[in-house]
């Protein structure tokens, strides 16, 4: 069975700081997504990295994937309160289904 | 563009009771997925279709689940009847193409058996 270890599971920081999340697998996949998700929404889905070692950012929000695309990280730089929420990882198997991890609860405190 | 809506968005229901969730997927998404969060667990699988046709349903717990997606536009996902273990949020979500691209998610069916 493929798992996804996602860590932490919970991180209260205060505003300006910065924050890494974790999400790690002993299995490969074709490529891993990073959602976030609001309470009472589903999932918005924030980005896809597809190459190992690839590096995507997206405002303070930076995405790596592992070079062999078996674990990926969440880099957020000087940390805001709008980005308080449940960060939520996701590798693509090769049956095209979604493995996710069991997320990050994300506090940001003013 | 209207997204991907779940209906109802909260349901209590008494074991062994039926219940009946509803996807409607983004108009033009051929691919369907139907997705399961039980409290404290991580998001799993239940199942796939590709238009009306069921393209993998190896997620699904058992046959107490039935999925269904009439003329490949709604889905329906009934679990009759319904166990305790059932108690969770329902996801369903649709894209254009395979994984790869962007899948939208609705915001989630959560049901409780009591």
């Amino acid at each position: 069975t493929q798992l996804l270890e996602q860590s932490p599971q919970f991180l209260s920081i205060q505003e300006g700081e910065n924050l890494t999340v974790y999400c790690n697998s002993s299995s490969v996949f074709s490529s891993l997504q990073w959602y976030r998700q609001e309470p009472g929404e589903g999932p918005v889905l924030l980005v896809t990295v597809v190459t190992g070692g690839e590096v995507k950012k997206l405002k303070r929000l930076t995405f790596q994937f592992g070079d062999a695309r078996k674990d990926s990280s969440l880099h957020i730089t000087a940390a805001q309160p709008g980005d308080t929420g449940l960060y939520l990882c996701a590798g693509l198997d090769s049956n095209y289904q979604l493995i996710w991890g069991a997320g990050t609860k994300l506090i940001i405190k003013p | 563009e209207a997204g991907v809506t779940q209906f109802p968005s909260h349901s209590v229901i008494e074991k062994g009771q039926t219940v009946t969730l509803r996807c409607d997927p983004i108009s033009g998404h051929d691919n369907l997925y139907w997705y399961r969060r039980v409290m404290g667990k991580e998001i799993k699988f239940l199942l796939h279709f590709v238009k009306e046709s069921k393209q993998d349903e190896s997620g699904m717990p058992n046959n107490r689940f039935l999925a269904e997606r009439t003329g490949g536009t709604y889905s329906t996902l009934k679990v009759q009847p319904a166990e305790l273990e059932d108690s969770g949020v329902y996801f369903c979500a649709s894209s254009r193409t395979l994984w790869g691209t962007e899948a939208f998610f609705g915001q989630g069916t959560r049901l409780t058996v009591v």
